[in-house]
Parts: structure tokens; sequence; C-alpha cells
């Protein structure tokens, strides 16, 4: 079966500091890796998503992450932080069928001034 | 264009009663889902539609609830003899297609639903 654990329930940095939020999946096949962004009062918005091509994805407003299927982890990171990026963030992968998403459990990101 | 809309955006109810929640997807979607997000929980799957029938509704935790999709668009969620476990906020997502390859599933803003 699938399943998402993502490290931190809330991660703290500064204005300008890198932003690292941790995924880890299990799977029994090769997965497709997403993750999702939820501002409040405001509907899931994919940020990016890996499907089998290059290990490491670029996504929108400059977060990036890498499949390490060694580790079996999915983290996603961003160079510097901006306080627009104060969210919650969710590691996805997909069912065996591809339309059925299994979410991690969220991470709430803070950004302090 | 506009996005997938959901309404009510808060409903309250009493234990025991019923209640309707409405998703308008995304105009040409042929794909529809219903996700469960409890409070400090990521979302769970509920149910797919495809087109106006119920591809997959594994999701479903028991037989109080039910979803229609009458002609392929909207789609409403029924919950019958609400309890205060049901309490959660209901997501809709849409997307052009659905199995066979992935489709970017757009969500709604849920409907929040709290049970007395």
């Amino acid at each position: 079966a699938q399943s998402v654990t993502q490290l931190d329930s809330h991660v703290s940095v500064s204005e300008g500091t890198p932003v690292l939020l941790r995924c880890n999946y299990s799977s029994s096949y090769s997965p497709s890796l997403f993750w999702y962004v939820q501002h409040p009062n405001k509907g899931l918005q994919l940020l990016l998503k890996y499907t089998s091509a290059a290990t490491l994805v670029k996504g929108i407003n400059g977060f990036e992450a890498e499949f390490k299927k060694s580790e079996t982890s999915f983290h996603l990171t961003k160079p510097s932080a901006h306080m627009s990026d104060a969210a919650e963030y969710f590691c996805v992968v997909s069912g065996r069928s591809n339309y059925q998403l299994i979410w991690g459990a969220g991470t709430k990101l803070i950004i302090k001034p | 264009g506009a996005g997938v809309s959901q309404t009510p955006s808060n409903k309250v109810t009493e234990k025991g009663k019923y209640v309707e929640l409405r998703c308008d997807p995304i105009s040409g979607h042929t794909a529809l889902y219903w996700y469960r997000q409890s409070l400090g929980q990521g979302p769970e799957f509920l149910i797919y539609f495809q087109g106006t029938g119920a591809a997959d509704d594994s999701g479903l935790p028991n037989d109080r609830f039910f979803a229609v999709r009458p002609e392929g668009s909207v789609s409403t969620l029924k919950i019958q003899r609400t309890e205060r476990g049901d309490s959660a906020v209901y997501l809709c997502a849409s997307s052009l297609g659905g199995a066979g390859g992935y489709n970017e599933q757009f969500f709604g803003p849920g409907t929040r639903l709290t049970v007395l």
C-alpha cells in the first residue's frame, strides 16, 4: 500500500532564508509524487509533480523537489522564503489508480519577518 | 476562468439531520472527486466520478454517504443521519480526465461541516 509521511508538522524560518519541508513515501511500485499548497481560506493548489521523468522537479513560486528513490524521499525546497509562502504544504503520492491521491498530514510553514 | 466552486462554505447541523453539499466543477472537466479533510490531517479520498457515473466510491466511509452527478457537471454529496464524527472540511476537485495518466486536479475552497 502507498503512504506518505511528512516529518514536520510545523516549520518556522525567517524571511529570506532557505526552506526545507521533508517528505518520505512508501509505495509498492513507481509512484507519482506531488506537493500541494493550501493558503488560508483558499483551495489547494498544485506546486509541482514528479511522474518518472527528471528527478529534480521545478514548480511554481521558486519551489523545487528532488525525487530520491534510494531514500524514498521527496523533500520540498526553496532558496529564499517570502512572507507569501506562509501556508500549509501537503506531500501526496498517487495510488494504484492515478486519480486516487494519498495525502500526508501536512506541514505548516511559518515565515518570520 | 472560473475555478471549482462549492456551496455552502459553512454548514452547521444537528446530529441525525440530513445535509447536501454542492460542487460546481470547472467547465469541460469530465472527472470530479470528493475528499474529506479532518482537522490536522490531509484530505482523504471519498469518491471519483467520470462523467455521470461513480467510477470509484471505495472511499465512502459507510452507506450514510452518497454522491450524485446526474448531468456530468454539478455534483452533490449527501450525508444522512449525520454524526459528530462527520464534522470536517469536504473538498471537491475536478480534472480534464481521470484514470489512464495523471490529470491535474483543481480544488475548490471546501465546505466546512460542523455537526453539533
